[in-house]
């Protein structure tokens, strides 16, 4: 099972800052096979980005995701009110598939 | 317009049994593998099972395993999710969601209780 750790777990930021979410695996994820996504407070979670760096349909060009082998980055490049929330990143390198624990982005 | 409706839940006793249906529309359902990932109170995302377009294939949780079964009937464009032998710590919103691999499209949830 590849276990995947998010840090940190909160960040208190404000609208318009910089951020970058972090999500290291504990084996290499050769292929890229990493998705992100965020979940506000009851609702389902919606896809960001797919193969690491891959923006999903819809999703604003402020979100950007990077890396490779075991570490893995989300960029927001200038937070929107609409973007706190919790986000997750997912491996799909393994049968198995499994999530992080999250980050939670918070309003400062 | 893909749409995944999830039903089934509610309140069960531990030990008892449960199924978990998701109806899916908008797509073509056989082309597409489909997942169960739960979320516990107040908790992460954890992926419970999933299954590829023809139910060939089949994986699960490991804490799952033996006691949950995900089946589909492409004809009725439906995904199941048998659940046995209940626990307390299997009490969690199920979403259904579209994919193997990333996803998505996801469900609504549907809070399944484990209590006496």
């Amino acid at each position: 099972e590849i276990v995947l750790t998010q840090s940190p777990g909160t960040l208190s930021l404000s609208p318009g800052e910089r951020t970058t979410l972090s999500c290291r695996a504990s084996q290499s994820i050769s292929s890229g096979y990493l998705a992100w996504y965020q979940q506000k407070p009851g609702q389902a979670p919606r896809l960001l980005m797919f193969h690491a760096s891959r923006r999903a349909t819809g999703i604003p060009d402020r979100f950007s995701g990077s890396g490779s082998g075991t570490d893995f980055t989300l960029t927001i490049s200038r937070l929107e009110p609409e973007d706190f929330a919790v986000f997750y990143c997912q491996q799909y390198e393994t049968s198995a598939r499994t999530f992080g624990q999250g980050t939670k982005l918070e309003i400062k | 317009e893909v749409e995944l409706v999830e039903s089934g839940g509610g309140l069960v006793q531990p030990g008892r049994s449960l199924r978990l249906s998701c109806a899916a529309s908008g797509f073509t359902f056989s082309a597409h593998s489909m997942t169960w990932v739960r979320q516990a109170p107040g908790k992460g995302l954890e992926w419970v099972a999933r299954m590829n377009g023809d139910g060939s294939e089949r994986y699960y949780l490991d804490s799952v395993k033996g006691r949950f079964t995900i089946s589909r009937d492409n004809a009725q464009n439906s995904v199941y999710l048998q659940m046995n032998n209940l626990r307390a710590e299997d009490t969690a919103v199920y979403y259904c969601a579209r994919g193997g691999a990333w996803y998505e499209y996801w469900g609504q949830g549907n809070l399944v209780t484990v209590s006496s």
